[in-house]
């Protein structure tokens, strides 16, 4: 059963730079039959979706934060990352990673998370 | 980009009752409409995809419709296990977009 965990840091300052990992058991990054999101959802509001990697190690990024992040694709670890720069207190949320099915012709259907982490951003 | 506005933000139901959300995009979205279950702590559960394919293992109480840019999950029968908040999700188009959610709480 495929299970998804996220880890990294719960606090980080102002103006510098979130690091997050993904842990991946139970799966493989090989099919192309799915793509690898990051979602989040600060406190009281809906969820956002982040990004996400092909399995080839491609990455699409939401338009908003598309300045602002990077992520990257660890297959002999089973782990994917966030990096996203220039924190605010606006970046404060519940991170998750997430497995999405490719099918037709979109890759965004997320069929397995994890359980999240919540990342402050505070000095 | 495709705006989800979904409602109510939060409700108060009995067990047995039946419960109905809605989830209107912003602009026509061909069935791509997903329903995700979320309890604190854990994980999102996706329960219903493509407006009303119930997702493997997911009681089938739980019920989607709609079509264009209107949809609609239903839990008939309220269970105690289903106090969560349940978000809309459109995975049409870039970037996929999530309603605000919905708080199902116990009466």
């Amino acid at each position: 059963q495929l299970q998804l965990q996220e880890s990294g840091s719960g606090l980080v300052k102002p103006s510098q730079t979130l690091s997050l990992t993904c842990t991946v058991s139970g799966g493989s990054f090989s099919s192309g039959d799915y793509s690898w999101s990051w979602v989040r959802q600060p406190p009281g509001k809906g969820l956002e979706w982040i990004g996400l990697l092909y399995h080839s190690g491609s990455a699409f990024y939401s338009p908003s934060l598309r300045s602002r992040v990077t992520m990257s694709l660890d297959r002999s670890k089973n782990q994917f990352s966030l990096r996203l720069s220039s924190v605010t207190a606006a970046d404060t949320a519940v991170y998750h990673c997430a497995r999405g099915f490719c099918g037709g012709s979109s890759c965004y259907l997320l069929d397995s998370w994890g359980q999240g982490t919540l990342v402050t951003v505070s000095s | 980009d495709i705006q989800m506005t979904q409602s109510p933000s939060s409700l108060s139901a009995s067990i047995g009752d039946r419960v109905t959300i809605t989830c209107r995009a912003s602009q026509g979205i061909s069935n791509s409409l997903a329903w995700y279950q979320q309890k604190p702590g854990k994980a999102p559960k996706l329960l219903l995809y493509a407006a009303s394919r119930l997702q493997t293992g997911v009681p089938s109480r739980f019920t989607g419709s709609g079509s264009g840019t209107d949809y609609t999950l239903t839990i008939n029968g309220l269970q105690p296990e289903d106090f969560a908040t349940y978000s809309c999700q459109q995975y049409y188009t870039t970037p996929p977009a999530f309603g605000q959610g919905t708080k199902v709480e116990i009466k």
